[in-house]
């Protein structure tokens, strides 16, 4: 099963845009890269999917890298309330999530 | 729609109690899992279920037992508690077996064995 590497923390300026990296160089032809964000004391919640192309939806841009070794995720404009750690996440082939640590992002007002 | 409810959102056992832990989901997805979550660290797969009737092992099942009789509802019972066992429990759901679904998590429980 494929495995994914992301920076243990990231900052950002509020209103700034925001990449936070997901490297997952195993990753296989099949593999969905799926993107979810754990608020403080909230459960995980789903922000973004892709399998190749670049995808947008109203709260971010997924952009996956042409030999999907990588991929980004976009915020365009970050506010405070997207303060949260960011899971970059292949579902595993019996399709079931398996998270890291993910990446604590800090927004600074 | 409710949407993944769990109870309790609280709890606090005795080392060597048992309980179990309630998941709902009206949604109607096949699949439900169980995940803990330590502090500072990332959710971790205990059990989980692509449909009623069948369960299978995640990364740290033991101490814990899951069945799956109904669509709905998916609960896990800590059969005698430990205090390694303090952790926040979250339950998810997905419509089913495309590895491109959507989860849906519960807000959580947490859980402190003294």
């Amino acid at each position: 099963d494929a495995k994914t590497t992301q920076p243990n923390s990231m900052e950002s300026n509020e209103e700034e845009p925001v990449h936070l990296p997901c490297n997952h160089s195993t990753i296989s032809g099949t593999d969905y890269i799926h993107w979810y964000r754990q608020l403080p004391s909230q459960g995980p919640e789903y922000v973004i999917h892709g399998l190749t192309s670049n995808v947008n939806n109203r709260m971010a841009s997924l952009a996956i890298a042409e030999d999907r070794k990588s991929s980004t995720l976009i915020l365009h404009r970050a506010t405070l309330r997207d303060a949260a750690v960011y899971y970059c996440i292949l579902p595993n082939t019996g399709n079931q999530f398996y998270f890291g640590t993910g990446t604590s992002l800090t927004v600074i007002p | 729609n409710a949407g993944v409810t769990q109870t309790p959102k609280f709890q606090v056992l005795k080392t060597g109690q048992s309980m179990t832990l309630q998941c709902a989901q009206d949604m109607n997805h096949e699949y439900m899992s169980w995940y803990r979550q330590d502090p500072g660290m990332g959710l971790r797969l205990i059990h989980y279920s692509v449909g009623a009737g069948i369960t299978d092992q995640g990364e740290v099942p033991n101490g814990y037992n899951v069945s799956r009789s109904t669509t709905e509802d998916f609960p896990l019972r800590l059969l005698s508690a430990a205090p390694s066992q303090t952790s926040v429990y979250f339950c998810a759901s997905r419509p089913g077996r495309r590895r491109q679904t959507e989860a849906f998590f519960g807000q959580g429980t947490r859980l402190t064995v003294v």
